[in-house]
C-alpha cells in the first residue's frame, strides 16, 4: 500500500458544486499538508495540521477548507467550487524530515 | 520570503550523457532540502533528502549536494537513461516554518536515444 493515498483520482465537477478529496497516510506522522499545483506555478500550500486540533492556512486558503479526522485522515473541501479552482491536489505528510506525498487528484471543475 | 528558482526549465539531453540540476534559494535558514521527481500527471517521489548540517547525500546514479551559505544545490545525475526522463522539484523547507515546503518551479528533462 501506498504511504499516502488520495482519493478521487481524478474528477470532474460542475462550477457551484462541493466536492471533497480524501487523504489517508500510513506513516503515523502528526504533519499533514495539502499543496495544489499549477502549471508554471509550482506547488502552494493550501492548508496544513499539526494534530487533529491543529489546523492552519497556507498561502492559498481562500475557497477551501480542511477535515482533520484523525491523526491518518486529512480531508480538504471545496465548499462552492469555480473553474480556477481546476488543478492537481497533493495531499502530503512529513515528521520534520522527509515528506511524502500522494499520487495527486486531478480536479476539473466545468 | 523564501523563494526558490530552478535553472533551467528544461534540458534535453543525449542517453549516458551526466548532467546537473540547480536549485537556488534566497535564505540559507533552512531545515532541509528535498529533490523530487514527478511523472507527467503523477505524484511526487522523494529522491534525496539534505538535512541543513549535511554537505551531500548520494542514491545510486544521483548525488545532490548543499552549499547553504550561497543558497545553492546541485543534483546531479550519472550516466542518464531514457527512463530518467521526468520533472525535478527541489523544495526547501525554511526554519520556523513547520516543515512547510517552498518548492521551485521544477526541471524538466528529457533523455534521448
Amino acid at each position: 500500500d501506498a504511504d499516502v493515498t488520495q482519493t478521487p483520482r481524478n474528477r470532474i465537477t460542475k462550477t457551484g458544486k462541493r466536492i471533497m478529496l480524501e487523504c489517508s497516510q500510513t506513516k503515523g506522522h502528526d504533519r499533514m499538508y495539502w499543496y495544489r499545483q499549477d502549471p508554471g506555478l509550482g506547488l502552494r500550500l493550501i492548508y496544513y495540521s499539526f494534530d487533529v486540533k491543529d489546523i492552519n492556512k497556507g498561502e492559498i486558503s481562500d475557497g477551501y477548507s480542511v477535515s482533520r479526522q484523525a491523526q491518518a485522515k486529512f480531508s480538504l473541501s471545496l465548499e462552492s467550487a469555480i473553474p480556477n479552482q481546476t488543478a492537481l491536489y497533493f495531499c502530503a505528510t512529513s515528521d520534520l524530515g522527509e515528506a511524502f506525498f500522494g499520487q495527486g487528484t486531478r480536479l476539473t471543475v466545468v | 520570503k523564501q523563494e526558490v528558482t530552478q535553472i533551467p526549465a528544461a534540458l534535453s539531453v543525449p542517453e549516458g550523457e551526466n548532467l546537473v540540476l540547480n536549485c537556488s534559494f534566497t535564505d540559507s535558514a533552512i531545515y532541509n532540502l528535498q529533490w523530487f521527481r514527478q511523472d507527467p500527471g503523477k505524484g511526487l517521489t522523494s529522491l534525496l533528502l539534505i538535512q541543513s548540517s549535511q554537505r551531500e547525500q548520494t542514491s545510486g546514479r544521483l548525488n545532490a549536494s548543499l552549499d547553504k551559505s550561497s543558497g545553492r544545490s546541485t543534483l546531479y545525475i550519472a550516466a542518464s537513461q531514457p527512463g530518467d526522463s521526468a520533472t525535478y522539484l527541489c523544495a526547501v523547507v525554511p526554519r520556523g516554518t513547520a516543515s512547510k515546503l517552498t518548492f521551485g518551479t521544477g526541471t524538466r528533462l528529457q533523455v534521448t536515444l
